[in-house]
Order: structure tokens, then C-alpha cells, then sequence
């Protein structure tokens, strides 16, 4: 089946480092989406990418996809507390559709 | 306006029990979805209702029904209980092929 792979699993890192989490498809995406989830949460959205090479920022994260509509990258910058929890990227293969394949997501956590 | 709402919050069951996982939504959505979250396993989707009379299965579905009540109200239902459905299960709604809201979750445990 259609599957979207993130890496990595898990990632520490010190406050005011920056990280980036990577999602991948074997097959073009119609969009991708990407959702954080606090521990003990449920997955808010975050935003949503449509467009080959669109990249969006919301303050300190930054949100690109690729050229080909096949990978997507989140990027934090001078990560804080705050950012704890993990990040799914969430992939629509057909256009129309309203299924959401997600990654198994990246766990975050910020050492202070 | 409360969004997505499910019950229970918290549910322990004995292998073999049965039990229905409520959800409603108070968002006017046309779709709900039901996924299951395992550790390192992200959010798998177990059936989804694209609309009111419609529901389908997802990457997950064996072992679970679902009813699409009227548009406010999707429910999960485990006829007999197995420890591989111990979980958090999620319910989910969206307007249209984009945004999905979620949820509290439900954390069931089946001994």
C-alpha cells in the first residue's frame, strides 16, 4: 500500500538547537499536511502544502515540499521548550480524496 | 462549541467484552474518521465516513464496525475484544480533503 516514511523516530536536542524532521513518498502526493501532537495530546494541524517546492513559515518553523511532490521537511529554529512532542507528516495521494496516510512521526524532545 | 468530543475517556476490557466508542462533532463536517495510535506506529486508520450513509474501511479495519448515526455521530465498535486492540483510538472530522480535527482520544486497555 501507499505509505509515507519520517525520520527521524526520535530526536533530542538542547534548547536553542535547531531540528528538522523529513517525510518521504514512493509515490506523488495530491498535498501534505503536518500535525503536532503534546504528550498526552491529540494531533493539532499545523499546516497544509499543495504546491511543488512551497515552503511556508509560521514564526520560528519553517515548512517546505519538494519539486517533485514527493518529500516534505519541517524545520524549527532555536527550538524552546514549548516545541515537545512529536510531529506527523500526514500525506493525500489522490486528488479528492480525504484520507490522510500518516508517518510514524518524529518525537522531539528539547533538553533545557 | 465543544468540536470534536468522544466517550469514554478512559476503558478497561476483559478479552472476549464488547463495547462502542461514541464520537460527535459539533463542526458541521461532512467526513469522520476512526484511527488507532500505537507506540511507533503513528495514527493508523481503522474506517472513515466520507459522508452521512457512507463509511469505509481504512488500513486497519479487521476486528471493528462503525456507524455513521446521523452527521454529528461516528461510532467504533469492538464486538470481541482482543489485548492487540489495547490502544488509544482517535476520532477525527474534516470538512473537506484538507484540515482534520481530532478528538481527546479514548485509551482502552483489554486484559
Amino acid at each position: 500500500g501507499q505509505q509515507v516514511m519520517q525520520i527521524p523516530q526520535y530526536q533530542h536536542v538542547q534548547e536553542g538547537e535547531d531540528f528538522t524532521t523529513y517525510c518521504n513518498s514512493s509515490t506523488t502526493l495530491s498535498n501534505i499536511q503536518w500535525y503536532k501532537q503534546r504528550p498526552g495530546g491529540h494531533p493539532v494541524f499545523l499546516i497544509q502544502l499543495v504546491k511543488s517546492g512551497e515552503v511556508k513559515k509560521q514564526k520560528r518553523l519553517t515548512f517546505q515540499f519538494g519539486e517533485a511532490k514527493k518529500n516534505s521537511s519541517l524545520h524549527i529554529t532555536a527550538t524552546q521548550t514549548t516545541d515537545v512532542g512529536t510531529y506527523f507528516c500526514a500525506g493525500v495521494f489522490s486528488t479528492g480524496s480525504y484520507q490522510l496516510t500518516f508517518g510514524k512521526g518524529t518525537k522531539l524532545s528539547v533538553i533545557p | 462549541n465543544a468540536g470534536v468530543t468522544q466517550t469514554p475517556k478512559f476503558q478497561v476490557l476483559k478479552t472476549g467484552q464488547s463495547m462502542t466508542l461514541q464520537c460527535a462533532q459539533d463542526m458541521n463536517h461532512n467526513s469522520m474518521y476512526w484511527y488507532r495510535q500505537d507506540p511507533g506506529m503513528g495514527l493508523r486508520l481503522i474506517y472513515y465516513s466520507a459522508s452521512e450513509g457512507t463509511t469505509d474501511k481504512g488500513e486497519v479495519p479487521n476486528g471493528y464496525n462503525v456507524s455513521r448515526l446521523n452527521k454529528r455521530e461516528f461510532s467504533l465498535r469492538l464486538e470481541s475484544a482482543a489485548p492487540s486492540q489495547t490502544s488509544v483510538y482517535f476520532c477525527a472530522t474534516a470538512g473537506g480533503p484538507d484540515t482534520q480535527y481530532f478528538g481527546p482520544g479514548t485509551r482502552l486497555t483489554v486484559l
